[in-house]
């Protein structure tokens, strides 16, 4: 059973910082990997998209890494704005004969930018 | 396009109560998605319709739990009798089988308290 796994479960960095957040997952059978942004009382906004074949995206200040190998995932955010402050979650899309239900989502890290 | 539209956004009912919970997908969408957010464990599917035709509703909890999906357009998530562990935020989300993508596109979501 797919487990996906972030560390830490929250994070506090001053405004200006780049930091990583982590992602990890059990079972490297995966069609692609999610990394979405909530903030408290919304909706999930995607961030980012890597299917199994690709190494990274970026988007901006935002830059994902997938290793499917070795199960583990990273999003890097540079010069971390207060506007940043949310919780961060990725999510696995599992390579089940083309099931698309299974998307596996991890309990995200909270991200508090401090001005 | 508006994105994916739920309501209510807040609801608030007494134990044993019928609830229903609804979602407009964005339009074109052919898979729309169920999925609850409680503390304990983070985000789950429910339910998840192609085309408007239930697929896998393997993480509807119990039987008090039924989805419909009349149209393209429009889907409901029921639950009677409402009991106080239902209390979550309740998420829809569509995506769109285009090329290889899968990208997935969730509501603001209803919080659902129930008393």
């Amino acid at each position: 059973k797919q487990e996906v796994t972030q560390i830490p479960a929250a994070l506090s960095v001053p405004e200006g910082e780049n930091l990583v957040l982590n992602c990890s997952f059990t079972d490297s059978a995966i069609y692609n990997l999610q990394w979405f942004r909530q903030d408290p009382g919304k909706g999930l906004t995607s961030l980012l998209l890597i299917q199994s074949s690709q190494r990274e995206q970026t988007s901006g200040r935002l830059n994902a890494s997938l290793d499917k190998s070795s199960g583990r995932s990273t999003l890097y955010i540079a010069a971390s704005q207060p506007g940043d402050s949310a919780t961060y979650l990725c999510a696995v899309r599992m390579n089940y004969g083309g099931s698309q239900g299974n998307l596996i989502f991890g309990k995200g890290t909270k991200l508090s930018v401090k001005p | 396009d508006a994105g994916v539209i739920q309501s209510p956004r807040h609801e608030v009912t007494e134990m044993g109560q019928e609830v229903t919970l609804r979602c407009k997908p964005i339009s074109g969408h052919d898979y729309l998605f169920w999925y609850r957010q409680t503390m304990m464990r983070g985000l789950e599917l429910l339910i998840y319709f192609n085309n408007n035709v239930p697929i896998d509703d393997s993480g509807m909890p119990e039987d008090r739990f039924s989805a419909k999906m009349p149209n393209a357009s429009f889907s409901t998530l029921k639950i009677q009798p409402s009991e106080p562990r239902d209390s979550a935020v309740y998420f829809c989300a569509s995506s769109l089988v285009l090329g290889t993508n899968y990208e997935r596109y969730f509501g603001p979501g209803t919080r659902l308290t129930v008393t």
